[in-house]
């Protein structure tokens, strides 16, 4: 089946600087890329997602890159904001159901 | 529109016991899913229903059954709770099977069992 690996598992930056979290899946057959934040206490939020037909997404700061020969994929945020300050989980497609990663701890200090 | 409704959102068991945790979807979606949030774990999937009718098992199954009621709704039952099961669970919904599309989940419930 499925397994999503994602590093880091926590990330500190600086209000203003870029953050990259970096997933990578196992099976070649997955076809879906979603990423999703997790404010603390509340459920997970989809943010962007990609899918393989699709080498990069953009929307406002945040983008995903797809890279199906390596079979990894990765989010970057840009300017970021305290509010930014979340937990991201990365997610692939196994057949019919949606296998997560283990989460990156994102702290932006102002 | 509610969206994925789980009940209930708080509970404490003692070793042993068993309970059944309710999700409900109204936007029509076919698929749905249990999933356990642990520290450093991420999101594990416990059982999974891709429609009406069909259950199957996820990465985490040992200890607990999935009953597919109708199209809306999808419960999760522990037969006798065990330390092991203290997580937080959440219920999601999608049409993720035929489209690939956005899981929507529940607010999540926290089960403690001491």
């Amino acid at each position: 089946g499925e397994n999503v690996e994602q590093h880091p598992s926590t990330l500190s930056v600086q209000e203003g600087d870029s953050a990259v979290i970096k997933c990578t899946y196992s099976d070649s057959a997955s076809n879906y890329f979603p990423w999703y934040k997790q404010e603390l206490g509340k459920r997970p939020q989809l943010i962007i997602d990609i899918r393989s037909n699709v080498g990069e997404k953009k929307d406002q700061r945040i983008a995903v890159t797809l890279n199906k020969t390596a079979k990894h994929f990765s989010l970057h945020i840009t300017e970021t904001q305290p509010e930014d300050s979340a937990v991201y989980f990365c997610a692939a497609t196994g057949f019919q159901k949606l296998v997560f990663g283990t989460g990156t701890r994102l702290l932006v200090s102002p | 529109n509610a969206g994925v409704t789980q009940t209930p959102k708080f509970q404490v068991l003692k070793t042993g016991q068993s309970m059944t945790l309710q999700c409900a979807q109204d936007m029509n979606h076919n698929s749905m899913y249990w999933y356990r949030q642990d520290p450093g774990m991420g999101l594990r999937l416990i059982y999974y229903s891709a429609s009406e009718g069909t259950t199957d098992k996820g990465e985490v199954p040992n200890g607990y059954n999935v009953s597919r009621l109708n199209k809306r709704e999808f419960s999760l039952r522990l037969e006798s709770a065990a330390p092991s099961q203290t997580s937080v669970y959440f219920c999601a919904s999608s049409e993720f099977h035929i489209t690939n599309t956005e899981a929507f989940f529940g607010q999540g419930t926290r089960l403690t069992v001491v």
